[in-house]
């Protein structure tokens, strides 16, 4: 069936590292895929986007990688900071159609940055 | 510029009841979708809407609904509430189109007893 499911369930790192959070999608129709960093009490905040004709983009502090051939996807913060502390969702949509609006999210991925 | 809101913040229902939930979008925002936050899990998706019509489902049973009044802003109607209704109820607004874009709001944290 379709979905979309994170490798890794709980991160740790020491500030000032760099995080790297992994996702996978099975739904080779997928073709826009968002992050996003959900703190605690909190709706979820966009980070950073990218579609399919396209393999890697860069935001602040943050790197969307895209590999359409294993179907995966992959998120890194440089220098994290314990302010990056949150759960992480991968989520993805299939264009076509009229049900644009709907994401499907990832299980998550709990980041926490040590001081 | 606000961004999306949601009311009320907090809600505890009995089993049987009755709830609405709010959401108005950021300004100039056409289209509203509902998901559903179970503790432990990404959110789940249960409608979309673009100016006030019904553009996608998810798998959730006919006690949900939802509509869009023409200021774009939106109820989430759950009838004959359950326990295991009790979740995070986010919405999220994009500008709909050709735009992917989704953006939350806090959510409404819904207690079923």
């Amino acid at each position: 069936g379709e979905n979309v499911g994170l490798h890794l369930p709980t991160l740790s790192v020491q500030e000032g590292d760099n995080s790297i959070i992994n996702c996978a999608y099975s739904n080779s129709a997928s073709d826009y895929f968002i992050w996003y960093k959900q703190e605690s009490g909190k709706g979820p905040q966009f980070i950073i986007d990218i579609r399919s004709n396209m393999d890697k983009r860069q935001g602040q502090r943050v790197t969307v990688l895209l590999n359409k051939t294993v179907k995966h996807l992959s998120l890194q913060i440089a220098a994290t900071q314990p302010g990056d502390s949150a759960v992480y969702f991968c989520a993805e949509n299939r264009a076509g159609g009229t049900s644009y609006g709907k994401l499907t999210f990832g299980q998550g991925t709990i980041l926490t940055v040590h001081p | 510029d606000a961004g999306v809101t949601q009311s009320p913040t907090h809600l505890i229902k009995t089993r049987g009841q009755h709830v609405t939930l709010r959401c108005s979008p950021i300004s100039g925002h056409k289209s509203v979708s509902w998901y559903q936050q179970v503790l432990g899990q990404g959110p789940q998706f249960i409608f979309q809407y673009y100016e006030k019509e019904e553009r996608g489902r998810g798998n959730f049973p006919d006690r949900f609904s939802a509509r869009q009044f023409p200021n774009y802003s939106s109820e989430l109607n759950v009838n004959a509430l359950l326990l295991g209704d009790s979740a995070l109820y986010l919405c999220a607004s994009s500008a709909g189109g050709s735009s992917y874009e989704q953006y939350f709001g806090p959510g409404t944290r819904l207690t079923v007893t």
